[in-house]
């Protein structure tokens, strides 16, 4: 059972306009959660955090929301360049778990010029 | 270049062969990982190993071993290897303190098991 969930599997944004892309989880445990970026033959490129004694974090472009009561986070990217187009992953991950990281199955962002 | 290195970058072997992935780290962490990304698949870990003791062996087959001689590097040697093994396997590593949890990835290595 897949305790991190990214729903969407592709998504396609306006260059300049926002990017969603979301993900849920079904660990109450889970108390930190992160974001990267794949962009392909290479590894996931950590992005951003977030822990769950906050509910926002911003850097840059990049903002990711957490919302613990719907056990949902969203990373959000504005505005959204074409570089930007890459697989994105969620994971989540809590201090008892001897730094184990959930990983959804990832996003696949395509930003068109 | 994120710090962490993975050699060879592509492999391709036989069931009967025996090879070896290599990764070595630059950043001065003291954690490191083997994942294993399949199609379709969440990222997989595979080991964990924090100050050079491994802390985790995710019920992998024994097929695969690892090897930590030191906090920068660290090898996964594969021997008698199935088709299904053929995978992306990356390397991580990261700080082992409180409150960190970020890891850092290699490029990572295309295994193709003929």
């Amino acid at each position: 059972d897949q305790q991190v969930k990214q729903n969407s599997p592709s998504l396609s944004v306006q260059e300049g306009r926002i990017s969603i892309l979301n993900c849920d989880y079904t660990n109450s445990m889970f108390d930190y959660f992160l974001w990267y970026k794949k962009y392909p033959a290479e590894g996931p490129t950590f992005l951003i955090s977030i822990s769950s004694i906050k509910d926002k974090n911003e850097d840059g472009r990049f903002t990711v929301f957490l919302n613990k009561s719907a056990k949902h986070l969203s990373l959000h990217i504005v505005p959204s360049q074409p570089g930007d187009s890459a697989v994105y992953f969620c994971a989540a991950t809590n201090a008892g778990n001897n730094r184990k990281l959930i990983w959804g199955l990832g996003t696949s962002l395509a930003v068109n010029p | 270049e994120t710090g962490v290195t993975q050699t060879p970058r592509h492999l391709v072997m036989g069931m009967t062969n025996k090879k070896s992935l290599k990764c070595e780290q630059h950043l001065g962490h003291n954690a490191m990982y083997w994942y294993k990304q399949s199609a379709k698949k969440p990222l997989e870990l595979m080991f964990v190993y924090s100050l050079e003791e491994r802390v985790e062996n995710n019920s992998v087959p024994s097929r695969f071993s690892p090897e930590c001689p030191n906090s920068s590097h660290l090898f996964l040697h594969l021997h008698t290897l199935q088709p299904e093994d053929s995978a992306l396997y990356l390397c991580a590593s990261s700080l082992h303190l409180e409150g960190i949890y970020e890891q850092y990835f290699g490029p990572g290595t295309r295994l193709t098991v003929t």
